[in-house]
């Protein structure tokens, strides 16, 4: 059974500082997608990472793709307080599996504070 | 263009009662796909509708059920209503012909159990 585990689970970060989010899977996946939910609305998409090695950059986000140690990071740089959402990490089982069945993480709720 | 609309936002029902949720997908996506949301489980994977079938399914019992029409808008269909139903379901949408583009989501029906 595939686990997503994301950490943090919580984070709150000075505006202008870097940090780090980290997204674990258990079992052999090559896309892995990103999410960015905020309080009271719907899933936003990130960031889709589809093979090894990839790196995609938007903004002061910027997410990669390790599949062989089965790790996503979504580095935030210089962060601002319109950053400050939950973020998540999403995984699709396997390399027959439908990307529209997605296994989540828990999420890494960011705080930004001024 | 139009986003994934979701009918009604809010719901409250009684245990034991029976629920539908609707789901409008972005004009030209055929692919339909829901979610479940709360605090202790997260996002879990309800289903997945293509072409008025039914793809995959996740870990929920049968009282969960779903269908897709042929303009592709779907319904999801909870009975026998669980206190442990109440959550915000989310509907998502996606390309079907780019079988790795990311899921759209509608704003969702958050249900209440009493």
């Amino acid at each position: 059974e595939l686990k997503v585990e994301q950490n943090p689970l919580f984070l709150s970060m000075q505006e202008g500082k870097n940090y780090t989010i980290y997204c674990n899977y258990s079992t052999t996946s090559d896309r892995l997608y990103w999410y960015r939910q905020d309080p009271g609305k719907s899933l936003e998409s990130l960031f889709v990472l589809l093979s090894n090695g990839a790196v995609k950059q938007e903004g002061r986000l910027m997410a990669s793709l390790d599949t062989k140690a089965r790790l996503s990071t979504l580095h935030i740089t210089a962060a601002v307080h319109d950053l400050s959402a939950t973020y998540f990490c999403a995984v699709v089982q396997g390399p027959s599996g439908s990307a529209r069945q997605l296994t989540f993480g828990s999420g890494t709720q960011l705080t930004v504070l001024p | 263009k139009a986003g994934v609309t979701q009918t009604p936002r809010y719901l409250i029902k009684t245990r034991g009662q029976q629920v539908t949720l609707s789901c409008s997908p972005i004009s030209g996506h055929r692919s339909v796909s829901w979610y479940q949301q709360t605090p202790g489980q997260g996002l879990q994977f309800l289903f997945e509708y293509f072409s008025e079938t039914q793809r995959n399914k996740g870990n929920f019992p049968g009282r969960f059920s779903g269908r897709q029409f042929s303009n592709s808008r779907s319904e999801m269909n909870v009975s026998t209503l669980e206190l442990g139903d109440s959550a915000l379901y989310l509907c998502a949408s996606s390309l079907a012909l780019r079988v790795n583009s990311p899921l759209h989501f509608g704003n969702g029906t958050r249900l209440t159990v009493t």
